[in-house]
This record gives structure tokens, C-alpha cells and sequence, in this order.
């Protein structure tokens, strides 16, 4: 079975540039979760789907930021403009909903902003 | 907000020599994860443990929930150098939403 897909893999642009980062959860999961990880703070939540709606944006740095889930296998999380402060790895995670505790991750996007 | 602070950081020991990590937080958790994260990848799920003082056996992994669901340890017998990666605890709340703490870099020697 295919796990969570993320793409790209890799991501370098420069300041002021929009990025997008996509991903695919796994088949038949109920929620969908966008992390971003670095050294200094660890790996944070910054917004969280159930059923294609989001429950939860509390976490998202600020209004650069903005995710969508427009149906149950896909979701986008784009920063517009990027900073280089966003450099980070963003990680997409899925979760079927008889499973509450476990989390699936995708193998993230490295972003890298110039 | 809820905190977990994970200890040692760092640890780098010898191929066969057993040690234990550490998971803290102030703050009751419904349950608490363990996740095994290596360069380049997303952390994996090692285990989940719900009832406090729960212990589980992931073959020479041993995972601890304390008493008062607040801290957990995870103990590895034996190291070896395939257990290298960053261990992560993630505690889960109310919401079913993850904290997690910041992580310990384990590195097995040959």
C-alpha cells in the first residue's frame, strides 16, 4: 500500500517567490496534518483537516501561509511570500479516524529559501 | 500549551550497551507516541501507550507510560547501530492532536 505522498521532494526558490507543497494522504484516512520541522523548534503542527474541512489553523505562522484540502486525496500548503525564515522541512502527516493516537507521515519537502 | 521536554539530547554509545531516553511534561497527555525518525525521512510510529504505567515490548525497545500520564521512558537493550535516529515522543490531548517534544539523537557505534 502506498503511504502518504508529498511533493517535491525538494523546494529552492527565492525570497518573495510563492511556494506550494502538495500532498496525498494514505487511501480512506479521515484527517490530514501539515508539520514543519527545524532544529531550533522541533517538529510543530500548523494545521490539521478532518473530512476535507480544517479544524484546526492555530499553528500557522502568520497570513503568508494558507492550506486547502479540496477533496480527500489531495492537500496544498502554500506560503506566498516566502521568507527566508520558512526554510524548513514540512511534513504531511494522515490519520484514519478508528486510529485517533497514530499518525502516518509522508517523507516531507525540504524548503530551502534564498 | 502543552510541553515535552525529552532528555538526554544527544547520546552516542557503543554497539551492545543498553540505555534509556526520556519523555517529561508537566501536563496529563490521553496517550503518548514514540516515533523513530532517520535523515531524510518522516518519523515512523514505534508504539502508542494509553494507560498509565503501561509497558510495552517492541522486540529490545521497552516503552513506559508513568503512573500519572505525564512522562514516559523508552529503554533499548543491546544498542545497535540500526537503532541510530532521532526518537521523538508526541503526547496526544483532548483533541487528538499531537505535541511533540523536541527529540534525542541516538548514534549506535560499531
Amino acid at each position: 500500500d502506498a503511504g502518504v505522498i508529498q511533493s517535491p521532494r525538494h523546494e529552492v526558490t527565492e525570497m518573495g517567490q510563492e511556494v506550494t507543497l502538495r500532498c496525498k494522504p494514505i487511501s480512506g484516512h479521515n484527517s490530514l496534518f501539515w508539520y514543519r520541522q527545524t532544529m531550533m523548534r522541533g517538529l510543530e503542527l500548523l494545521i490539521y483537516f478532518n473530512n476535507n474541512v480544517p479544524i484546526d489553523d492555530s499553528g500557522m505562522p502568520e497570513d503568508r501561509f494558507s492550506a486547502k484540502m479540496p477533496n480527500a486525496s489531495f492537500s496544498t500548503l502554500k506560503i506566498q511570500p516566502s521568507e527566508p525564515r520558512d526554510s524548513a522541512v514540512y511534513f504531511c502527516a494522515s490519520r484514519p479516524d478508528y486510529k485517533p493516537y497514530e499518525q502516518y507521515f509522508g517523507p516531507g519537502t525540504r524548503l530551502t529559501v534564498t | 500549551t502543552q510541553l515535552l521536554e525529552q532528555s538526554p539530547q544527544f547520546l552516542s554509545i557503543q554497539e551492545g550497551e543498553n540505555l534509556t531516553v526520556y519523555c517529561n511534561s508537566s501536563s496529563v497527555f490521553s496517550s503518548l507516541q514514540w516515533y523513530r525518525q532517520e535523515p531524510g525521512e518522516g518519523p515512523v510510529l514505534l508504539v502508542t501507550v494509553v494507560t498509565g504505567g503501561e509497558v510495552k515490548k517492541l522486540k529490545r525497545l521497552t516503552f513506559q507510560f508513568g503512573d500519572a500520564r505525564k512522562d514516559s521512558s523508552l529503554h533499548i537493550t543491546a544498542a545497535q547501530p540500526g537503532d541510530t535516529g532521532l526518537y521523538l515522543c508526541a503526547g496526544s490531548g483532548a483533541n487528538s492532536k499531537l505535541t511533540f517534544g523536541k527529540g534525542i539523537t541516538l548514534s549506535v557505534r560499531p
